[in-house]
C-alpha cells in the first residue's frame, strides 16, 4: 500500500523557472514531512522538512508548502538552476515511530539550461 | 560529517549466490536501515535495525536478511540471489530522538546486478 503518492515522475524547466513537485498521503498520523534530494551516484540527502503545524517553510530558493485539510504537500524550487537537476523525494513520518519514513515514488527534475 | 559508506558501488553476481552488502557509519548512530531503490518505486524499506542485534522487518523482506553485530556496521546478506533482487541498494543511519523525527543519512548505494 503505497501512502504517500508523488506526481509528476519527471519534470523538465527551463532555467530560472518554478519547479512543483506534489505530493499527497493517506496516513492523518504523520506529522514530519522531509524532501530528500539525490544526485546521480549519491545517495539522497534532506533538502527541507516541515511539520502540519504550518503552512509554508522556506529556505532560500526551496518553500514546502503544506495544505492539512486536503492531506498534500509540495515542493517548489524558484529560480531553478541546471545544478537543481536530480531526483527529489518527499517522504513521511510519524513522531515516536520516527525511525522509519514512507518515501514518495520520487521525481526526476532537469532544468534547461 | 556524517559519513556513511558502503562496501561497494557495483557488484555483479550470478543466480542463486550469497551475497553480502555491507553498511558502516562513523556516528554513532543507533538507527541503520537498508533500502532498495527502483525507477517510479521510490525507496523500499528492506530491513532496519535500532540496536544491536536488533531488527525489525520493513516493508519488503522476502529474501533478504541482516545482521548487526556492532553499532557502526550493518549488513543486507542475499540468502540465494534472484534476478529480480537486481536493483539499487541504499544503507542509511540516524540519531535516535527523544520522539523526533531524525534525519536519516545514505550512503552513495551499491548497484547490484544479478545475472
Amino acid at each position: 500500500q503505497q501512502q504517500v503518492k508523488q506526481s509528476p515522475q519527471s519534470l523538465i524547466v527551463q532555467k530560472g523557472g518554478i519547479s512543483i513537485i506534489n505530493c499527497a498521503y493517506e496516513n492523518t498520523a504523520f506529522d514530519y514531512f522531509p524532501w530528500y534530494q539525490q544526485f546521480p551516484g549519491k545517495g539522497p540527502a534532506l533538502l527541507i522538512a516541515i511539520r502540519p503545524d504550518v503552512s509554508e517553510k522556506k529556505e532560500g530558493r526551496f518553500t514546502i508548502s503544506f495544505n492539512k485539510s486536503a492531506k498534500q504537500f509540495s515542493l517548489h524550487i524558484m529560480d531553478s538552476q541546471p545544478g537543481d537537476s536530480a531526483t527529489y523525494f518527499c517522504a513521511a513520518t510519524k513522531t515516536g515511530s520516527a525511525r522509519q519514513l514512507t518515501f514518495g515514488s520520487g521525481t526526476q527534475l532537469t532544468v534547461l539550461p | 560529517d556524517v559519513k556513511v559508506t558502503q562496501s561497494s558501488r557495483y557488484l555483479v553476481k550470478r543466480t542463486g549466490e550469497k551475497v553480502f552488502l555491507e553498511c558502516v557509519q562513523d556516528m554513532d548512530h543507533e538507527n541503520m536501515f537498508w533500502y532498495r531503490q527502483d525507477p517510479g518505486l521510490g525507496l523500499r524499506l528492506i530491513y532496519f535495525s535500532y540496536d544491536v542485534k536488533m531488527k525489525e522487518k520493513g516493508d519488503i523482506p522476502e529474501g533478504y536478511s541482516v545482521s548487526r553485530e556492532k553499532k557502526e556496521r550493518f549488513s543486507l546478506i542475499l540468502e540465494s540471489a534472484s534476478t529480480n533482487q537486481t536493483s539499487m541498494y541504499l544503507c542509511a543511519s540516524s540519531l535516535e530522538g527523544q520522539g523526533v523525527a531524525d534525519t536519516q543519512y545514505f550512503g552513495p548505494g551499491t548497484r547490484l546486478t544479478v545475472l
